[in-house]
């Protein structure tokens, strides 16, 4: 079955301890995303990545890392976490332009 | 500063009617546009896109529609039915790219049977 894995559902951190979100996909796709999603915001892209070793920010990257050494995976990372990065992410990957995303089914966090 | 904005957080539609959900953008660089659909504890699923060259394009019972020079996009749903409440988000992509996906902060659909 084709799909985006997000690893874990559920998160609950503490301040600065560092913490890392696993994001895979068996489709094949080139581009992969990461998005949060907040009350009256909707979504917002965090990071993307082209293709293997080449990532970018997106439009709330701050605090956030990422890395593609695979095609298959897109990790996300936060070194230190703050409770301003409590929040609902979402991975997506897409096969190219202008077609549409494929998400995970989201990473709940909570950072205390 | 929100280039794609939806501003009815919520809707309620009785079943069996017309569903119509509102997108504004401000950048006309945005050549393409999609509708996603986000069940809760699921992530977003696509829904159907259009492309800036086209004003309308129909799948089944919905149906978008793009009036490029009022930067509004639309969402039809004829007939609307109980599995379609869900949160609609409206996201678009601008030229040279398809890198940066904006998205507009969703509509909360309700049909009530």
């Amino acid at each position: 079955e084709a799909q985006v894995t997000q690893n874990p559902r559920y998160l609950i951190t503490v301040t600065g301890k560092k913490l890392t979100v696993t994001c895979s996909q068996n489709m094949n796709h080139e581009y992969m995303s990461w998005y949060r999603q907040d009350p009256g915001l909707g979504l917002r892209q965090i990071y993307y990545s082209m293709n293997v070793e080449v990532t970018d920010k997106g439009d709330v990257p701050e605090g956030y890392k990422v890395s593609r050494k695979e095609k298959r995976n897109f990790p996300l990372i936060l070194e230190s976490p703050s409770p301003n990065q409590t929040s609902l992410y979402f991975c997506a990957s897409s096969p190219g332009q202008g077609l549409e995303l494929f998400f995970g089914s989201g990473t709940q966090l909570s950072v205390l | 500063d929100q280039q794609v904005k939806q501003n009815s957080p919520s809707l309620s539609v009785q079943e069996g009617r017309i569903s119509i959900l509102n997108c504004d953008y401000t950048n006309s660089m945005f050549d393409y546009f999609l509708w996603y659909k986000k069940y809760p504890a699921e992530g977003p699923t696509f829904l159907i896109s259009i492309s800036s060259i086209k004003d309308k394009n129909e799948d089944g019972r919905f149906t978008v529609f793009l009036n490029k020079s009022a930067k509004h996009l639309s969402l039809h749903i004829v007939p609307s039915q109980p599995g379609d409440s869900a949160v609609y988000f409206c996201a678009a992509i601008g030229t040279g790219g398809y890198q940066k996906v904006t998205f507009g902060t969703g509509t909360k659909l309700q049909v009530i049977p």
